[in-house]
């Protein structure tokens, strides 16, 4: 069975300083990795996934996610925070032998400070 | 192109009522999923409709069902309405039926179930 583990309920970042969000997987073939945003009342965002090929996948607003299949793990970055990055953040994975459903994480919560 | 969109936004019902909720998927996209996201279990997979079959079905009971129209839109009911019910129900369409694709959200209906 697929599952996802987001360690951190919350992470705290300055404005400005790099945001990292962590990821951990287990999937029993291939992963396919995505990253969701949700902000309040409201639905998820798509903000960019990992199929296959280079590690380091770019996505909206800056983000940008990086692959290690050793540590098997997909951790969401910015480099540079802002408070409008301030939101819920879902890390979900896929396989083949799940078809088409998304097994999420429990979220982290960011709080971006100015 | 108008993304997914859910009615009714909010809904009020009471116990043992039975509801309906509507999503229309993004023009061209032939894949809706449902899940629920609560507190307390976080974002869990309901069931996946294509071309007006089901796909693929996660841990709920029977008192869940869907259905897809052959223009695409979906419908999902729960009967005899438990308070755990209460919850934002999340509705995602996708343009093929393949594992890295990527599914987009609507908004959500939001139940409350007193």
């Amino acid at each position: 069975a697929q599952s996802v583990a987001q360690p951190e309920d919350q992470v705290n970042v300055a404005e400005g300083n790099p945001l990292t969000v962590k990821c951990t997987y287990s999937v029993s073939g291939n992963p396919y990795l995505f990253w969701y945003v949700q902000y309040p009342n409201r639905g998820l965002q798509f903000l960019l996934k990992y199929i296959t090929g280079d590690n380091l996948v770019k996505g909206s607003y800056g983000f940008e996610a990086e692959f290690n299949k050793s540590q098997t793990s997909f951790h969401l970055k910015k480099p540079s925070a802002l408070v409008s990055d301030s939101a819920l953040y879902f890390c979900a994975v896929r396989d083949k032998a799940a078809g088409n459903k998304l097994t999420f994480g429990g979220g982290t919560r960011v709080l971006v400070k100015p | 192109k108008a993304g997914v969109t859910q009615t009714p936004r909010y809904l009020i019902k009471t116990r043992g009522q039975q509801v309906t909720l509507s999503c229309s998927p993004i023009s061209g996209h032939r894949s809706v999923s449902w899940y629920q996201q609560t507190p307390g279990q976080g974002l869990q997979f309901l069931f996946e409709y294509f071309s007006e079959t089901q796909r693929n079905k996660g841990n709920f009971p029977g008192r869940f069902s869907g259905r897809q129209f052959s223009n695409s839109r979906s419908e999902m009911n729960v009967s005899t309405l438990e308070l755990g019910d209460s919850a934002l129900y999340l509705c995602a369409s996708s343009s093929e039926r393949v594992v890295y694709g990527t599914q987009y959200f609507g908004p959500g209906t939001r139940l409350l179930v007193l």
